[in-house]
């Protein structure tokens, strides 16, 4: 299982972006995919999923981010999104996908955004 | 939202020492807890999942226990790779929360 993050950068405040994790080594429409957040020298922050098409596809998020994040998925090309809108600078950090729900078992390596003018 | 109070924040032990970190809930989350390890730099790595299930491949020094709302995890006998962050992590419910870490060092 390898997963790789890419898409981060140096972007404005209220500008967006879009961020990819690619999965290989697995069947990868059957996971659901989540993304947690780390700011810089501070902890881990759940910031949402996205459940298998079985399950109807269906997102979650964290308050801070509902409504400016969105993240989907393309099965055909094994990629999971997520989509930063109206970036805040606290919005900066290194963002991580993972595969699954609540058990976090595998990781990439994640990408660094950072929010800044 | 599920509060996970981690402590302590930062540790320092000796090689060899058995060393203990808590989660608390701030509410009945169960068995579902997980224990993840995170070097500088680096994603964080499952040691311990369900509370107290060794990850495959994990040394068995490490490991869990509790439920409910208390919970421990424990290396048996410390060793200079284990320099590291520690994070508890709930998921009976969402949003999906995490203890603050306790950065372990020698």
């Amino acid at each position: 299982v390898e997963l790789v993050e890419s898409g981060g950068g140096l972007v404005q405040p209220g500008r967006s972006l879009r961020l990819s994790c690619t999965g290989s080594g697995f069947i990868f429409g059957d996971y659901a995919m989540s993304w947690i957040r780390q700011a810089p020298g501070k902890g881990l922050e759940w910031v949402g999923y996205i459940r298998s098409k079985t399950y109807g596809g269906t997102t979650q998020y964290a308050a801070s981010v509902k409504g400016r994040f969105t993240i989907s998925r393309d099965d055909s090309k094994n990629i999971a999104y997520l989509q930063l809108n109206t970036l805040k600078t606290e919005d900066t950090g290194v963002y991580y996908c993972t595969r699954a729900l609540g058990v976090l078992r595998f990781w990439g390596q994640g990408t660094l955004v950072t929010v800044s003018s | 939202d599920i509060q996970m109070t981690q402590s302590p924040s930062s540790l320092s032990a000796s090689v060899g020492d058995r060393v203990a970190i808590t989660c608390q809930a701030s509410q009945d989350i169960k068995n579902d807890l997980n224990w993840y390890q995170q070097k500088p730099g680096k994603a964080p790595k499952l040691l311990i999942y369900d509370t107290s299930n060794l990850e495959t491949g994990v040394p068995a020094r490490f490991s869990g226990s509790g439920s409910g709302t208390h919970f421990t995890f424990f290396i048996r006998s410390l060793q200079p790779e284990d320099i590291a962050t520690y994070y508890c992590q709930q998921y009976y419910d969402l949003p999906r929360t995490f203890g603050q870490g306790t950065k372990v060092e020698i």
